[in-house]
């Protein structure tokens, strides 16, 4: 069974332009999850969906990030304009059900560099 | 609000040492709690995790005790190898509602033969 995948790996853009990363959870997995680690700091959560909806996106960190989660598949956050402090690692995950004891199964993550 | 806090790094041991990694929390009820573990170039995978108090998390040769009493999950290894380089996460979820998980920064465990 695929794992979760991540596109692209990497990404190096300019401030003020756009990205878009996109996101593949395990087949069949309602809950998906997008988190963000900046250099030398925790890994953070962003937001979650289940299915197509937005259960909670209290991480998100200003409104130049947009997520969508069409059909309640794939999952794509757009950073637009991308400034210097969104450079970092985002990771997606997934989980069946979202029960707090359940195992979420994380992406390689891409590796965002804005110069 | 919900936090993990976990030693600082990197922690370097030579092969068949003892490693411990100390992790303690803050949180309201009683969430669950996990190790994660992120190979170089690879993402990040679960290693372990236990779900209610007193539990123990263990898999290839890791083990960690959920401790209530002490808000603590430290993971330990009684040997280790060179394979197991890696940077270790401690997180946690909370016990209500749909889980998101809350990380410590990580500690980057370095061995050398």
């Amino acid at each position: 069974e695929a794992g979760v995948t991540q596109f692209p790996s990497h990404s190096v853009i300019e401030k003020g332009q756009t990205v878009t990363l996109r996101c593949d959870p395990i087949s069949g997995h309602d809950n998906l999850y997008w988190y963000r680690r900046v250099m030398g700091k925790e890994i953070k959560f962003l937001l979650h969906f289940v299915k197509e909806s937005k259960q909670d996106e209290s991480g998100m960190p200003n409104n130049r990030f947009l997520a969508e989660r069409t059909g309640g598949t794939y999952s794509t956050l757009k950073v637009q304009p991308a400034e210097l402090e969104d450079s970092g690692v985002y990771f997606c995950a997934s989980s069946l059900t979202g029960a707090a004891w359940e195992t979420q199964y994380f992406g390689p993550g891409t590796r965002l560099l804005v110069l | 609000g919900d936090s993990v806090t976990q030693m600082e790094g990197p922690v370097t041991l030579s092969e068949e040492a003892f490693l411990t990694i100390n992790c303690t929390y803050t949180a309201t009820g009683y969430p669950s709690l996990f190790w994660y573990v992120q190979y170089p170039g690879e993402g990040l995978q679960l290693l372990l995790k236990a779900t209610k108090a007193d539990d123990k998390g263990s898999n290839k040769g890791f083990e960690a005790t959920y401790r209530k009493e002490t808000t603590s999950f430290h993971l330990e290894k009684g040997s280790v190898q060179v394979s197991d380089s890696a940077v270790y996460f401690c997180a946690l979820s909370a016990s209500s509602g749909y889980s998101t998980l809350t990380f410590g920064k990580g500690t980057m465990l370095l061995v050398s033969p």
